[in-house]
């Protein structure tokens, strides 16, 4: 079955701290993944996408085939990095499997 | 540039009803998703279109449909309405149908059924 895990719905972090939201994924063949984010009374929106190998506004996140991983990371957290944030596997059609999300809350 | 709009912003209903959602896609996008959000879940993908015709659909039974528009604009209809789908509804739009097209998300319908 096709599945994407975010174990923690919450996550607390000091300013200036690194930060690492974790996403575990269950998918046969080789996926797509991705991370939204969706600031508060903002629209949900994409933040990066392993396939660009880009750093959005600090973050990265590197797709573990052997983990079946992709963590999102960002070495010092602003307080402009709260927000929620999913992450979300395509098996390369239209079709998209989003986690349930993990808020995190970056605390002065 | 118009960004995504989606009408009405909220809706009650009973259970047995039937509604109907509507969504603009942004300028330029051919493609429309639908997703159901439950409350403390993540989207889940409901159907999509390209260009007028149903591209792909998820675990949705048929009591969801959907239409697209030759503006590319688009319908999600759900008939007899039930208690559990009471959710945000939220639909995207891209300039394509593959996963490299970035979507682009309006800021939902929240439907009440009572």
């Amino acid at each position: 079955a096709q599945r994407v895990t975010q174990p923690e719905k919450l996550l607390s972090v000091f300013k200036g701290a690194p930060v690492e939201l974790k996403c575990n994924y269950s998918y046969s063949g080789s996926p797509e993944l991705f991370w939204y984010v969706q600031y508060s009374r903002q629209r949900l929106q994409l933040l990066l996408r392993h396939i660009s190998r880009e750093s959005i506004k600090g973050f990265t996140a590197d797709l573990n085939k052997g983990e079946t991983s992709f963590h999102l990371k960002k070495p010092f957290a602003q307080e402009e990095d709260s927000a929620m944030y999913y992450c979300a596997l395509s098996p390369g059609t239209y079709k998209y499997i989003f986690g349930t999300g993990t808020r995190l809350k970056v605390l002065a | 540039e118009t960004g995504v709009t989606q009408s009405p912003t909220h809706l009650i209903k009973t259970r047995g009803q039937q509604v109907t959602l509507r969504c603009s896609s942004q300028s330029g996008h051919n493609t429309v998703s639908w997703y159901q959000q439950a409350l403390g879940q993540g989207p889940q993908f409901i159907f999509q279109y390209y260009r007028e015709e149903e591209n792909g659909r998820g675990n949705f039974p048929p009591r969801f449909s959907g239409l697209q528009f030759p503006n590319y604009s688009s319908e999600l209809n759900v008939n007899a309405l039930e208690l559990d789908d009471s959710a945000l509804y939220l639909c995207a739009s891209s300039s394509g149908q593959g996963t490299q097209e970035t979507q682009y998300f309006g800021p939902g319908t929240r439907l009440l059924v009572l």
